[in-house]
């Protein structure tokens, strides 16, 4: 059984949709989170939730808005997708400060 | 702001080699420590979370330690294989609220073990 799963795991749009990313969690645990793996590879933060309320907002524009539906899911929609929004985008869940466990990843790419 | 260096950013070896990588951190106030193991076009796998109290995680091959004044880790790998391939990615919490939880990543060392 997936204990982090993401759908999808490729997604090709062109600038200016719209898309969403879906994130789902069997593992428990009450908090879940965001991150962006750039071309460089640097992986960075974007949001976190605990307990369906978010308590990590760090500096992304707000065409990116997260969701969570209810403690085992937390999806991402972003708004008119720009170039420089092409990335990996990992979900992760973990019991509060605890170990961290990620998703495969959906790899975005924005033509 | 916390800042994770990871040194070096890539390392080849030969395999059954002994090896370190290292892990520095900028603020100590930390709540925790974890090394991570990524795969060309994977997700992240976990393999250590060290907590701020402890010195050292083991498991298996792999040690993990942890000198939270000077703001350092190491993560030792024995006997490497030609398996033990793959970018190796440190990250530390913080320890206090908000945002300061969040895990701040490092840029990863590439690992290449030759048969």
């Amino acid at each position: 059984d997936t204990a982090v799963s993401q759908t999808p795991k490729y997604l090709v749009t062109q600038m200016g949709n719209d898309k969403s990313i879906k994130c789902e969690q069997n593992l428990g645990h009450d908090t879940m989170y965001w991150y962006k793996q750039d071309s460089k590879k640097f992986l960075k933060i974007m949001f976190s939730y605990n307990n369906k309320e978010l308590i990590i907002n760090e500096t992304v524009p707000n065409r990116f808005s997260p969701k969570s539906p209810d403690k085992a899911h937390l999806n991402l929609h972003i708004n008119s997708l720009e170039l420089g929004d092409s990335a990996v985008y990992f979900c992760a869940s973990s019991r509060f400060h605890y170990e961290q466990y990620f998703g495969p990843g959906t790899r975005l790419t924005v033509t | 702001k916390q800042e994770v260096t990871q040194i070096p950013a890539a390392l080849s070896v030969p395999e059954g080699e002994n090896l370190v990588l290292n892990c520095s951190f900028t603020d100590s106030a930390i709540y925790n420590l974890q090394w991570f193991r990524q795969d060309p076009g994977k997700g992240l796998t976990s393999l250590l979370l060290i907590q701020s109290s402890q010195r050292e995680q083991t498991s298996g091959r792999l040690n993990a330690s942890l000198d939270k004044s000077s703001g350092r880790s190491t993560l030792y790998i024995a006997a490497s294989q030609p398996g033990d391939s793959a970018t190796y990615l440190c990250a530390v919490r913080g320890d206090s609220g908000g945002s300061n939880y969040k895990l701040t990543f490092g840029k990863g060392t590439l690992l290449t073990v030759n048969p």
